[in-house]
């Protein structure tokens, strides 16, 4: 049973230019989110995506955006990239959206891609 | 704004001995309470779980606790090993699933 995949693992960008995140979620789970770490820093939520839509959003800027596929995967898409963008992002798989409340929907996580703004 | 705290400066113990994290938090009310650990370069990994109505869970050499009251978990490791060596993260939850996150707390266990 594969967990939660990412690509690439590493990525190296430059100011201004846009990139695109990929994530395959664990089997059977069906809801995506992702997360920012910045070194030294606990992971910070951007959003997440359930049913193909955009359910919750963190306080992240516009140049962040996502989609959803109907097999579940997902892509987080950052555009006219700033230095600060420099960051882990991590994607993490759960099962019912919202309405999964309950203490068994854990959230499980990626390895993460490493982007590195010069 | 939410605030969760954790030990902001590394743990460092002896093989053997009991590791102990804190984690506080203010203006936020939990549902539940998550414990990940998280080796370099690579993503948390989840450990255990406390609801805010239970005030002790265990798995393995494993305990946490949770002081709605206190606002705050601990987070004990018994019997450490070098192995148990990493970043800690507390994180918590209210309804759905965005994670609210703690900067961590290194441990490391020297033999």
């Amino acid at each position: 049973d594969a967990g939660v995949t990412q690509s690439p693992t590493h990525l190296i960008k430059t100011r201004g230019q846009q990139v695109t995140l990929r994530c395959s979620p664990k089997s059977g789970h069906d809801t995506v989110s992702w997360y920012q770490q910045a070194l030294g820093q606990g992971p910070q939520f951007i959003f997440q995506y359930y049913e193909e839509e955009e359910r919750q959003r963190g306080n992240f800027p516009d140049r962040f955006s996502g989609h959803q596929f109907p097999n579940y995967s997902s892509e987080l898409n950052v555009n006219a990239l700033l230095l600060g963008d420099s960051a882990l992002y991590l994607c993490a798989s759960s099962s019912g959206g919202l309405a999964g409340v309950g203490a068994k929907n854990i959230q499980y996580f990626g390895a993460g891609t490493r982007l590195s703004v010069l | 704004s939410q605030k969760i705290e954790q030990n902001s400066e590394a743990l460092n113990i002896q093989e053997g001995k009991t590791a102990t994290l804190t984690c506080n938090y203010t203006n936020y009310s939990p549902a539940y309470l998550q414990w990940y650990r998280q080796d370099p370069g690579r993503g948390p990994v989840f450990l255990l779980l406390i609801r805010e109505n239970e005030k002790e869970k265990r798995k393995e050499r494993l305990k946490v606790t949770f002081d709605t009251t206190l606002k705050q978990s601990l987070f004990h490791i018994t019997a450490s090993q070098p192995a148990d060596s990493a970043t800690y993260l507390c994180a918590l939850r209210r309804y759905g699933n965005k994670l609210v996150f703690g900067a961590g707390t290194i441990l490391r266990v020297k033999s």
